[in-house]
């Protein structure tokens, strides 16, 4: 069965620090790579996705990620966090050609990113 | 443009009612999804459904849940005798094309409260 691993719950930053959030999947074909985030109060928003191409993806606010077939990864970074992106992250997976489901999205657990001012 | 709507945003049942859930899609878009949230959990596909049609319920528990997407208005996620451990948070997505070739875009959620 699929699944997405989110290796962070929590993480504490300040101001202009450096993020890195882990993802990593187990499915061995072909994937559609999805980061969300959640603002309080608010819902779930598309940050930025892999289909196909180049495996460096830009996304909205400054965010990018990196697929990684090898290491069945797709990391979220962004080089320096403002405080407006306190949130909640999930990483996420959709593989095409799967013998069941057709739009079954799978979810990591979350990872939240609370950023000090 | 409108996004995903649903409704109500917040539900509270005691045991043995019903909660009925109801999401409308982004217009132009045919193809709807639910997903539950429990505390402390990622979301958790429950089913799939293009106008009219079930493709994919192998999310939904067996029992007390079923849903729908008729031919007009919005899609029904309809929860029987509900229990306490039905309290979360259903989100529904919706995509102008099948799942695995698009993107979903979700909506703000029905958090439901069984007493």
């Amino acid at each position: 069965a699929q699944s997405v691993s989110q290796h962070n719950h929590h993480v504490i930053l300040s101001e202009a620090a450096s993020l890195e959030l882990g993802c990593n999947y187990s499915y061995g074909g072909t994937v559609n790579l999805f980061w969300y985030v959640q603002y309080p109060g608010q819902h779930l928003q598309l940050l930025l996705k892999y289909f196909s191409g180049d495996p460096l993806v830009k996304g909205i606010k400054g965010f990018e990620a990196e697929f990684i077939k090898s290491k069945f990864s797709f990391n979220l970074r962004k080089p320096s966090v403002q405080w407006s992106d306190t949130a909640e992250y999930f990483c996420a997976v959709n593989a095409r050609n799967y013998g069941g489901s057709q739009g079954n999205l799978i979810f990591g657990k979350g990872t939240k990113l609370s950023v000090k001012p | 443009n409108a996004g995903v709507m649903q409704n109500p945003r917040h539900l509270v049942r005691r045991r043995g009612q019903e909660a009925r859930l109801r999401c409308s899609p982004m217009k132009g878009h045919s193809h709807v999804y639910w997903y539950r949230q429990l505390p402390e959990e990622g979301l958790k596909f429950m089913v799939y459904l293009q106008k009219e049609n079930i493709i994919d319920e192998s999310g939904m528990p067996k029992e007390r849940f079923s849903a729908e997407f008729p031919k007009e208005g919005p899609s029904i996620l309809r929860i029987q005798q509900v229990v306490r451990g039905d309290s979360a948070a259903y989100f529904c997505a919706s995509s102008s094309s099948a799942g695995n070739v698009d993107t979903q875009y979700f909506g703000p959620g029905t958090r439901l409260t069984v007493l």
